[in-house]
């Protein structure tokens, strides 16, 4: 079963306007939440993380929101740009796990932005 | 540029054959893994080695056999695969200890299995 899902495979957003990403999680041991961006031959890289003990966390035209209660979380960029069409990646990390820094993965959200 | 280098970037292999992927970090990073990503599914971790040390190996295959001969350097040996292991093999590194631990990617090898 799916620890970390992202249920919108794709999203398709007009520039200059705000892109949403979602995310949800099961385990209450996640610590850290991480998201990361990739382009079509090239490994994933990082953008933004939050901390569990945090709601709130921006950097630049990247924000992302933490509802621990709702166990969701989300990434919002604005404002939106063609150079931003990749797929995202939302990431967790349990807080009891023994390797320490694992991080179990959604299965992205391809996001496409027009000009 | 990530700081993580993996080689081959694209393999083609019979499933009697022996290879090997390469993966070095320049970011003096004590923490490796390997990941796999199959289409349509989402990255699923290999294996983790802490300071050379192999952490975890999350139930794979025996045929997939990794080697970790400093903090630097990760390998992946691969022999008698399956069609089905034909994927995009990740490499990350990343610091050791408290906090965040982000996790920085190399760009992967391009596996085919005949």
């Amino acid at each position: 079963d799916q620890q970390v899902k992202q249920n919108s495979p794709s999203l398709s957003v007009q520039e200059g306007r705000i892109s949403i990403l979602n995310c949800d999680y099961t385990n209450s041991m996640f610590d850290y939440f991480l998201w990361y961006k990739k382009y079509p031959a090239e490994g994933p890289t990082f953008l933004i993380s939050i901390s569990s003990i945090k709601d709130k966390n921006e950097d630049g035209r990247f924000t992302v929101f933490l509802n621990k209660s709702a166990k969701h979380l989300s990434l919002h960029i604005v404002p939106s740009q063609p150079g931003d069409s990749a797929v995202y990646f939302c990431a967790a990390r349990a807080q009891d796990n023994q390797a320490g820094t694992a991080l179990i993965f959604g299965k992205g959200t391809t996001l496409s932005v027009s000009s | 540029e990530t700081g993580v280098t993996q080689t081959p970037r694209h393999l083609v292999m019979g499933m009697t054959n022996k290879k090997s992927l390469k993966c070095e970090q320049h970011l003096g990073h004590n923490a490796m893994y390997w990941y796999k990503q199959s289409a349509k599914k989402p990255l699923e971790l290999m294996f983790v080695y802490n300071f050379k040390e192999q952490t975890e190996n999350n139930s794979v295959p025996s045929r997939f056999s990794p080697e970790c001969p400093n903090s630097s350097h990760l390998f992946l040996h691969l022999h008698t695969l399956q069609p089905e292991d034909s994927a995009l093999y990740l490499c990350a590194s990343s610091p050791s200890g408290a906090g965040v631990n982000i996790q920085y990617f190399g760009a992967g090898t391009r596996l085919s299995v005949l």
